[in-house]
């Protein structure tokens, strides 16, 4: 059984470019989870989605920024015009749902914007 | 709303000493608690969980904690530091789906 599996595992971008960042959760999991990890600092929630759903997005910057999850395929976050801030590592989690605790890490994504 | 703090952002010890790092947790309900280690480059691996039941909760790579309501604290422990376990430590909170992490505590072990 395939783990949380991220891609790509490394990104470059210049100023202005989009960044997209996929994640496949595990077999059976149905509910998907975006973190951002900036340098020295610890996990940041941003995002929470089901199937075809965002449940919470509370964390996530009001523009530029989106995610999907949808009916087939990987979760996708989606950075617009990316600035120099936005370099981090992003990480998706997965959990199977119903009321599961543990949340499952894929490798994470390294964006760098230059 | 729940959140976790974790004391110390880094910790030292030498190899074979005792390991503590520290957390404690604010939350409205019953908590669900976790510890998870960071590899350098790689994403989080959990060490252990308390959801119910026995406070004391042992964990992988000879990693344990233990629930203390009273104290609101999830401490993590190991008897003996090895060399491997220099990493960073992760402790989060949570209920439900809505999981919230510490700061970190990085964890260096002097030969």
């Amino acid at each position: 059984n395939a783990g949380v599996m991220q891609n790509p595992r490394h990104l470059v971008r210049r100023r202005g470019q989009e960044a997209r960042l996929r994640c496949s959760p595990m077999k059976g999991h149905s509910h998907v989870y975006w973190y951002r990890q900036l340098p020295e600092e610890g996990l940041k929630f941003m995002v929470y989605l089901q199937k075809e759903n965002i449940i919470d997005e509370s964390g996530m910057p009001k523009e530029r920024f989106s995610a999907e999850f949808p009916k087939e395929g990987p979760s996708i976050l989606r950075i617009q015009q990316v600035v120099r801030g936005d370099s981090a590592a992003y990480f998706c989690a997965s959990s199977p749902g119903k009321g599961a605790d543990e949340q499952f890490f894929g490798p994470g994504t390294r964006l760098t914007v230059l | 709303a729940q959140s976790v703090t974790q004391l110390g952002s880094h910790v030292s010890v030498s190899e074979g000493a005792l390991v503590l790092l520290r957390c404690n947790y604010s939350s409205s309900v019953p908590p669900y608690l976790f510890w998870y280690v960071q590899y350098p480059n790689q994403g989080l691996q959990l060490l252990l969980k308390y959801t119910t039941g026995a406070t004391l909760v042992k964990g992988i790579n000879g990693f344990e904690a233990e629930f203390k309501k009273s104290e609101t604290s999830f401490h993590l422990t190991k008897p003996s530091a090895h060399m491997s376990d220099a990493a960073e430590y992760f402790c989060a909170v949570s209920r439900g789906n809505d999981m919230r992490f510490g700061a970190g505590t990085r964890l260096t072990v002097k030969p």
